[in-house]
C-alpha cells in the first residue's frame, strides 16, 4: 500500500463548477496535511494546509481533514481554466513513526478546467 | 512570503561528467533543506536531508557518492551529480521551510545525453 494514494485523473470539470480532489495516507498519526500545486515543468506551488480535523477555506480552497477516516481533500469552488494542474497531496511523517520531518507526496491529481 | 532559489533552471550534459545545482533561500535561514527528483508523471521523491554544518542524511536506494550534497551556510545547499548518466535525466527541486510549511525553488531540469 502506497504511503499516500490519489487519483491519477485526469478529472476533468467545466468551468464555474466545484472540483473534488481525494487523497489517503496510510500512517495513522500523520500530524500535517498540504496541498500542492504543480503546473508542467514546474515545481509544486502550496495551496492549502491542514492540521486539525474539519473544513480549512481560504478563497476558493477549501481543504477538508478526517483523520479517523484517514483521508484529506480539496475542494476548489468557480474552477478556472487557470486552475487547470497536477495536484499533489503531501503527507508530514510523524517523527516517533521513524519517518522523520519530511513530506512524503501523493502521485497528484492532474485536473483539467473545461470551458 | 518565503523565497527558495534553485540555479540553473535547466541543465544539459554529456555522460560521464558532473553538474552542480544551487540553492537558497533568500530571505530567511535554513539549517535544512530537501533535495526531491520527480521523473515524467510521477510524484516527488526525496533523496536527501541537507543539514548545515554536518553530512546530509539519504534516503534509501540514493547513492551518497554519487549525489554529493554540501550545505556549507545558513543560505545555500549544492547537489552534485557525479559522472551523471542518461538515467539520471530528471527534475531536481531543492526546498527549505523558514518554518512549516514546506516551500520549493523552481527546480533543474538535468538532461544527460
Amino acid at each position: 500500500q502506497k504511503e499516500v494514494e490519489q487519483n491519477s485523473g485526469p478529472l476533468s470539470v467545466p468551468e464555474g463548477a466545484i472540483a473534488s480532489l481525494n487523497c489517503t495516507y496510510s500512517d495513522r498519526v500523520s500530524q500535517s496535511f498540504f496541498w500542492y500545486r504543480q503546473y508542467s515543468g514546474k515545481s509544486p506551488e502550496l495551496i492549502m494546509s491542514i492540521y486539525s480535523n474539519g473544513d480549512k477555506e481560504d478563497g476558493r480552497f477549501t481543504a477538508q481533514l478526517n483523520k479517523a477516516s484517514q483521508y484529506v481533500s480539496l475542494l476548489i469552488r468557480d474552477s478556472q481554466p487557470s486552475d487547470s494542474a497536477t495536484y499533489l497531496c503531501a503527507v508530514n511523517n510523524n517523527i516517533l513513526t521513524g519517518g522523520g520531518n519530511k513530506l512524503t507526496f501523493g502521485t497528484g491529481t492532474q485536473l483539467k478546467v473545461e470551458l | 512570503g518565503a523565497v527558495v532559489s534553485q540555479h540553473p533552471s535547466w541543465v544539459i550534459c554529456k555522460s560521464g561528467t558532473s553538474v552542480k545545482i544551487e540553492c537558497r533561500s533568500l530571505d530567511f535561514q535554513a539549517t535544512t533543506m530537501f533535495w526531491y527528483r520527480q521523473f515524467p508523471k510521477q510524484s516527488l521523491m526525496l533523496m536527501a536531508t541537507s543539514n548545515e554544518g554536518s553530512k546530509a542524511t539519504y534516503e534509501q536506494g540514493v547513492e551518497k557518492d554519487k549525489f554529493l550534497i554540501n550545505h556549507a551556510s545558513l543560505t545555500l545547499s549544492t547537489l552534485t551529480v557525479t559522472s551523471a548518466h542518461p538515467e539520471d535525466s530528471s527534475f531536481y527541486i531543492c526546498s527549505a521551510r523558514p518554518n512549516s510549511p514546506l516551500h520549493f525553488g523552481n527546480g533543474t531540469r538535468l538532461t544527460v545525453t
